[in-house]
């Protein structure tokens, strides 16, 4: 069954600097991938999507990259800010299995 | 950008009572609408896609006939728990894809309902 894989724990930061989260799957070939932002006990946030045949996607100090080979995806937020603490989720999708699941997520916290 | 609500969005409950949420999409239609579950500190877990004028599909594990839902309109998707109990205390969170359709388009998440079955 497919997997995904999030830092599980907490990505600790001081402001300013660049946080980088990383999101792995296995045993599936996904078309998409989406990252949503979750503040606690509230509902996600889209982000970004980036398409498999995408490198690099930017969207203001956030960027999402998509390697097909690595299975792997990365989360960047630069000059990363206090307001940017919350758990960033990954949803790799694959139109064979016709529904968006989501990684466990990392929860980010940017120290002033 | 567009909206999702659920309400209620906390519900203290006795065991054995139902329980139902509400879930709009205020300004865009969406012919399907997902339901997921999540506990403290884990991740979402879809338990059913709800379809308009159709049966909503359930996820594997998750009781059909203890999970009502009902897509009364292409705005409105409704998630009855019936006979609550404790384990089913969770933070319940509906989506609705942006462009109403496709489970590939970005969702939209409603602010989520917190239910605490007593």
């Amino acid at each position: 069954s497919q997997k995904i894989e999030q830092n599980s724990e907490a990505l600790n930061i001081q402001e300013g600097k660049t946080a980088t989260l990383t999101c792995n799957y296995t045993n599936y070939s996904p078309a998409y991938l989406q990252w949503y932002r979750q503040d606690p006990g509230r509902g996600p946030v889209f982000l970004l999507l980036i398409r498999e045949n995408e490198k690099e996607k930017r969207k203001e100090r956030l960027k999402v990259t998509f390697d097909t080979t690595l299975k792997q995806s990365l989360f960047h937020i630069t000059a990363s800010q206090p307001a940017d603490s919350a758990t960033y989720l990954c949803a790799p999708f694959s139109g064979g299995y016709n529904k968006l699941i989501f990684g466990a997520g990392t929860r980010l916290a940017v120290h002033p | 950008g567009a909206v999702v609500s659920q309400h209620p969005s906390w519900v203290i409950c006795k065991s054995g009572t139902s329980v139902k949420i509400e879930c709009r999409s205020l300004d865009f239609q969406a012919t399907t609408m997902f339901w997921y579950r999540q506990f403290p500190k884990q991740s979402l877990m879809l338990m059913a896609t709800s379809n308009e004028g159709s049966k909503a599909t359930y996820e594997q594990g998750v009781e059909k006939d203890k999970f009502l839902i009902n897509h009364a309109s292409l705005t409105l998707s409704t998630l009855t728990v019936t006979s609550a109990h404790p384990e089913d205390s969770s933070f319940y969170i509906c989506s609705a894809p942006s462009r109403g359709l496709a489970v590939a388009d970005t969702q939209y998440f409603g602010p989520g309902t917190r239910l605490t079955v007593l």
